[in-house]
């Protein structure tokens, strides 16, 4: 069975602090990784995507990949009140696999001003 | 970019008719469709996988006869559900994808409640 963790909060954080969030899977083969948002009665939609090991930042936000630990983050900075939400991790299939995306139960994070 | 539409926005039906939920991706050819369904403070559950011109995939514990889909081009699915139930209430989503292993875009999303 393949999984997509996550913690599924509240994660509290103040205006302005850095939000982290995480999540790990458990098909190793895995290529594709996605972060999407979703506010409360709002359908996904998505925030960024990595596929290589390592950093990737898209204004105040960064995606972390560590495939060797099954491990992909999802940094944001500056946060606002505005950033509260779910966040849903998803994972993607290895070549040749069965296309569809695994998602996590999502983390709810609320930032306070 | 990426831009995919649903329609209806919200739908009230009686039990035991049939509603149609219509898909769009807007600016982008979409070889493949997968409708969701979420449930209040649940996650997303994936129903089937649809790719345009051929049968729908559909997940472990979905009965095709009722949640109908067709895929008939490269913008349009459809998701019928058939003789409609009050537990068949609840939100269902769509979303839209160009290629094998590239991202998904979602619909808005179309909110049944049957009753």
């Amino acid at each position: 069975q393949k999984e997509v963790e996550q913690n599924s909060g509240p994660l509290s954080v103040p205006e302005g602090a850095i939000a982290s969030l995480n999540c790990t899977y458990s098909d190793r083969g895995s290529q594709s990784f996605f972060w999407y948002r979703q506010y409360s009665g709002k359908s996904p939609e998505l925030i960024m995507f990595i596929y290589s090991n390592g950093d990737k930042e898209d204004g105040r936000f960064t995606a972390q990949l560590n495939k060797a630990s099954q491990y992909v983050s999802l940094l944001i900075r500056d946060s606002q009140p505005s950033d509260s939400a779910t966040y849903l991790c998803a994972v993607g299939p290895q070549r040749g696999g069965y296309n569809k995306l695994i998602f996590g139960a999502g983390t709810r994070l609320a930032v306070h001003p | 970019g990426a831009v995919v539409s649903q329609h209806p926005s919200r739908v009230i039906c009686k039990s035991g008719t049939s509603v149609k939920i219509e898909c769009r991706s807007l600016d982008f050819q979409a070889t493949t469709m997968f409708w969701y369904r979420q449930f209040p403070k649940k996650s997303l559950m994936l129903m089937a996988t649809s790719n345009e011109g051929s049968k729908a995939t559909y997940e472990q514990g979905v009965e095709k006869d009722k949640f109908l889909i067709n895929h008939a081009s490269l913008t349009l699915s459809t998701l019928t559900v058939t003789s409609a139930h009050p537990e068949d209430s609840s939100f269902y989503i769509c979303s839209a994808q160009s290629g094998v292993g590239e991202t998904q875009y979602f619909g808005p999303g179309t909110r049944l409640l049957v009753l």
